[in-house]
């Protein structure tokens, strides 16, 4: 059965940092690339960021680019997501997900976590 | 790209049947997806493709559309289709969703 189950979430000052981990079971990830999804309180969605399946290519929102690291451990079988110089707007719950369903040379999100809260906040 | 949906809520009786749009500021061809959430659980897929079915999704579920305008129907209502309903447009970098529809039991 996939799970994806994510950790990390808590409270930061602005400025601050905080690493998100999301670790997988049922799947390998080098079979998947992987996402962060965010929704801050009361809001929509927001994608985050891609990491390829081989690692490598890397895809950011523009809001994130230059603060947010995204990566794999494969020996861990888990992603993360290094957040630094954290701002009052990355408030969010952090869902990672697995595009595990594909048509058309589009992988779309089949399986989410349940997601890690992070508070930015003095 | 840019993806409006509408209404952005919507009241609407167990049975009836309910229509949500989504347009996209340019052409997305068929990369779109639909998902709905409930109260503090994580997005489900319903349709991807714009078109595809998601395995387990009950039929009164479909979608359609291609280009720029797409739909998502509800055939009749049930209890448990009351959430917030996003399009999501996988065409190109960044990935963008819709504003979210939120259906209601009237």
């Amino acid at each position: 059965e996939v799970q994806l189950v994510e950790s990390g979430g808590g409270l930061v000052q602005p400025g601050g940092s905080l690493r998100l981990s999301c670790a997988a079971s049922g799947f390998t990830l080098s079979s998947n690339s992987m996402t962060w999804v965010r929704q801050a309180p009361g809001k929509g969605l927001e994608w985050v960021a891609n990491i390829h399946q081989d690692g490598i290519e890397k895809k950011y929102v523009d809001s994130v680019r230059g603060r947010f690291t995204i990566s794999r451990d494969y020996t861990q079988n888990s992603i993360y997501l290094q957040m630094n110089n954290l701002r009052a707007e990355d408030a969010a719950v952090y869902y990672c997900a697995r595009p595990g369903r594909c048509s058309g040379g589009r992988c779309y999100w089949d399986y989410w976590g349940q997601g890690t809260l992070v508070t930015v906040s003095s | 790209i840019q993806l409006t949906q509408s209404p952005s809520s919507l009241s609407a009786s167990v049975g009836h049947r309910v229509i949500i749009t989504c347009r996209a500021s340019q052409d997305i061809s068929t990369f779109l997806a639909w998902y709905q959430q409930q109260p503090g659980k994580a997005p489900k897929l319903l349709i991807y493709a714009a078109s595809t079915l998601q395995s387990g999704v009950p039929s009164r579920f479909s979608g359609s559309g291609s280009g720029t305008d797409f739909t998502l129907t509800i055939s009749s209502l049930q209890p448990e289709d009351f959430a917030t309903y996003y399009c999501v447009q996988l065409n190109s970098y960044p990935f963008t969703f819709g504003q979210g529809t939120r259906l209601e039991i009237k």
